[in-house]
């Protein structure tokens, strides 16, 4: 069974600091992995979705990882701004399955 | 493109009573729907896969006949949560795959039970 972790749980850095945010996943037989946003109360907004075949992703300011052979994924955001706010998911789509495993989420805080 | 909504996005029901959250897929036609819900401070668990025309395959631990789903159509499924209580009380997030592999989400409803 498929379990993602995310690490640290919470995250304050001040504006302009560059940053990165760890997910680890248990089974490597993974058909892709995704990056989301949530803003408090709302919904998910997707920000990276990188392919099992692909080992990165870059939207912006964004840039996401993927290494299957030790089971982890990062996110990196470049000079942090306090808009960027709000808790950050990765999930797991297992290979032959339709479902994403989600981790518990890291909340960043970016101070001005 | 690729946008799903939700509604309400916000209800508050009596203990008991019944509440149908609807889930659209707004510019294409979706394959699969999901429903999750999602505790405070807590990620978000599947509960549900349903598929147009077909019955939902629901996750361990999540009574059928409690949370009702019908996919009528390609872009609109339901969740009704019938008899409602406050253990009931939850976020609830749809998502919509439009291609095999990326699920796009809508903006969740905030269910309070009373």
């Amino acid at each position: 069974k498929q379990e993602v972790t995310q690490i640290p749980a919470a995250l304050s850095v001040p504006e302009g600091e560059n940053l990165v945010l760890n997910c680890s996943f248990t089974d490597s037989a993974i058909y892709n992995l995704q990056w989301f946003r949530q803003d408090p109360g709302k919904g998910l907004t997707s920000l990276l979705l990188i392919q099992s075949s692909q080992r990165e992703q870059t939207s912006g300011r964004l840039n996401a990882s993927l290494d299957k052979s030790s089971g982890r994924s990062t996110l990196y955001i470049a000079a942090s701004q306090p808009g960027d706010s709000a808790t950050y998911l990765c999930a797991g789509l297992q290979g032959g399955s339709e479902k994403l495993v989600f981790g518990k989420g890291t909340k960043l805080t970016v101070n001005p | 493109g690729a946008v799903v909504s939700q509604h309400p996005s916000r209800v508050i029901c009596k203990s008991g009573t019944s509440v149908k959250i609807e889930c659209r897929s707004l510019d294409f036609q979706a394959t699969t729907m999901f429903w999750y819900r999602q505790f405070p401070k807590q990620s978000l668990m599947l509960m549900a896969t349903s598929n147009e025309g077909s019955k939902a395959t629901y996750e361990q631990g999540v009574e059928k006949d409690k949370f009702l789903i019908n996919h009528a159509s390609l872009t609109l499924s339901t969740l009704t949560v019938t008899s409602a209580h406050p253990e009931d009380s939850s976020f609830y997030i749809c998502s919509a795959t439009r291609v095999i592999d990326e699920q796009y989400f809508g903006p969740g409803t905030r269910l309070t039970v009373t």
